[in-house]
């Protein structure tokens, strides 16, 4: 299994407040990934990364925002929770871009309620 | 734009019966690469195949084989003599050169297989 962690699993916050959640990675992989997973609409990518400090929005960014400071963690934020992003949020990481098409591995997941 | 549709939202089937999950993709790239993910219960995200498009051969791994069709826009995936534990959330998914880092997952068809 790729050594891809996440915290923390589970988090129910408030309308308004900021949460970050955090993905670290073992593998030394390059690329890494934020994605968002809404029943009826799979998993939809918000942000991702292909180097320290070098971060691109995905198809749904709005509202969120993301850091790479280190290869091994991706930071996603969101800088004021609203009900509309309560989601189960996964991180990925790929040895290649998907210009190259490594396939991509996936963490536990995140489980956030915004109330 | 991109497009994967898996039209099956929910398949039910008897344990040792063979199940066909669908696929189909849209993409005006002539170069790309079709994926599969599986979902079990437990919820985490298990890759299963990546085929390219310059490559339309069928796979056979074990109970599980794929079929790639370029003329229909297909990639479905069958599951042979199918078990309980076969019983997943299977996700197909899309990306190309010329999509930049976007990997497009389609809505995912829960599969459920009864003893």
């Amino acid at each position: 299994d790729a050594g891809i962690t996440q915290s923390p699993r589970h988090k129910v916050t408030e309308t308004g407040t900021p949460v970050t959640l955090r993905c670290h990675q073992t593998e030394n992989h390059r690329y890494m990934y934020w994605y968002r997973q809404d029943p009826g609409h799979g998993l939809r990518l918000i942000h991702y990364s292909y180097g320290v400090k070098d971060t691109d929005k995905g198809e749904v960014s709005d509202g969120y925002s993301v850091s790479r400071s280190k290869t091994e963690d991706f930071l996603l934020t969101l800088e004021s929770a609203t009900s509309s992003q309560t989601s189960v949020y996964f991180c990925a990481i790929s040895s290649e871009g998907l210009a190259g098409a490594g396939e991509q591995y996936f963490g536990p997941g995140t489980r956030l309620t915004v109330t | 734009a991109q497009k994967v549709t898996q039209a099956q939202t929910e398949i039910s089937v008897v344990e040792k019966e063979d199940v066909t999950l669908d696929c189909v993709y849209e993409t005006r790239d002539t170069t790309y690469y079709l994926f599969w993910y599986k979902q079990p219960p437990s919820g985490e995200l298990v890759f299963l195949i990546r085929r390219n498009s310059f490559d339309e051969q069928n796979e056979i791994s074990g109970r599980y084989s794929w079929n790639f069709q370029k003329s229909t826009s297909s990639f479905n995936f069958t599951i042979t003599a199918s078990q309980v534990v076969d019983s997943a959330v299977y996700f197909c998914a899309l990306s190309s050169d010329n999509a930049g880092n976007m990997l497009t997952f389609g809505g995912g068809t829960r599969l459920m297989v009864k003893p």
